[in-house]
């Protein structure tokens, strides 16, 4: 089936140390973004890429990157993840005002 | 500040139980979509309204988008403890490039046997 596909499910990593997420979709979808979600809270939305081309939200910190080095593969990157970064991130896709597929998510805890 | 309010923000009720989640915003959308989600997983898109008044039904669910495009509710019939989870509303905004949805916060339904 087509789906979105986030690894790992779970990651763990400490104060400081860089961290990559990944995701991966198989329905050829040409726009892809990343979500952060706290407990609670709606999903906000980090970045987003129409093909190639990326567009950032206007308060997502610079301590978050992102890559897409091809349709099917986005990744997101952490370069000092703090406490406060601890969260559920989802990975989505989308074609044009269709909606949303969504991954499993990736639950970072830092310790 | 948050672009899409939904309310209640929880929900606790019986099994057979009917129930209204509402999504209310002062903006107007071009679609409005509602996802529901379970622990520990990505939300799942239930149903799109695209048309003003438009009413969507599946199954015990029926989805109501108002007639100015700026809200939207959601009614469940006799609910089951297979309907408990997260439910989110996101609407499109007009004009909005690429499909770019707002989320709501979100409304924690549990159901109890």
């Amino acid at each position: 089936d087509a789906m979105v596909i986030q690894n790992p499910r779970y990651q763990v990593t400490q104060f400081g140390k860089p961290v990559t997420l990944s995701c991966s979709q198989t329905l050829n979808h040409n726009v892809m973004y990343w979500y952060q979600q706290k407990s609670s809270q709606a999903p906000k939305l980090l970045f987003h890429y129409y093909d190639k081309d990326f567009n950032n939200e206007a308060d997502t910190p610079d301590n978050f990157q992102s890559r897409r080095p091809n349709t099917s593969f986005c990744f997101l990157d952490i370069r000092s993840p703090g406490l406060g970064d601890a969260a559920m991130y989802l990975c989505a896709t989308s074609r044009g005002e269709s909606g949303y597929t969504f991954g499993s998510g990736t639950r970072l805890t830092v310790v | 500040t948050q672009l899409l309010e939904q309310s209640p923000q929880f929900l606790s009720i019986q099994e057979g139980e009917n129930l209204t989640v509402y999504c209310n915003s002062s903006s107007v959308f071009s679609s409005l979509q509602w996802y529901r989600q379970e622990p520990g997983e990505g939300p799942v898109l239930l149903v799109t309204v695209v048309t003003g008044g438009e009413v969507k039904k599946l199954k015990r669910l029926t989805f109501q988008f108002g007639d100015a495009r700026k809200d939207s509710s959601l009614h469940i019939t006799a609910a089951q403890p297979g309907d408990t989870g997260l439910y989110l509303c996101a609407g499109a905004s007009r004009g909005s490039t690429l499909g770019r949805l707002y989320f709501g916060r979100g409304t924690q339904l549990t159901v109890w046997p």
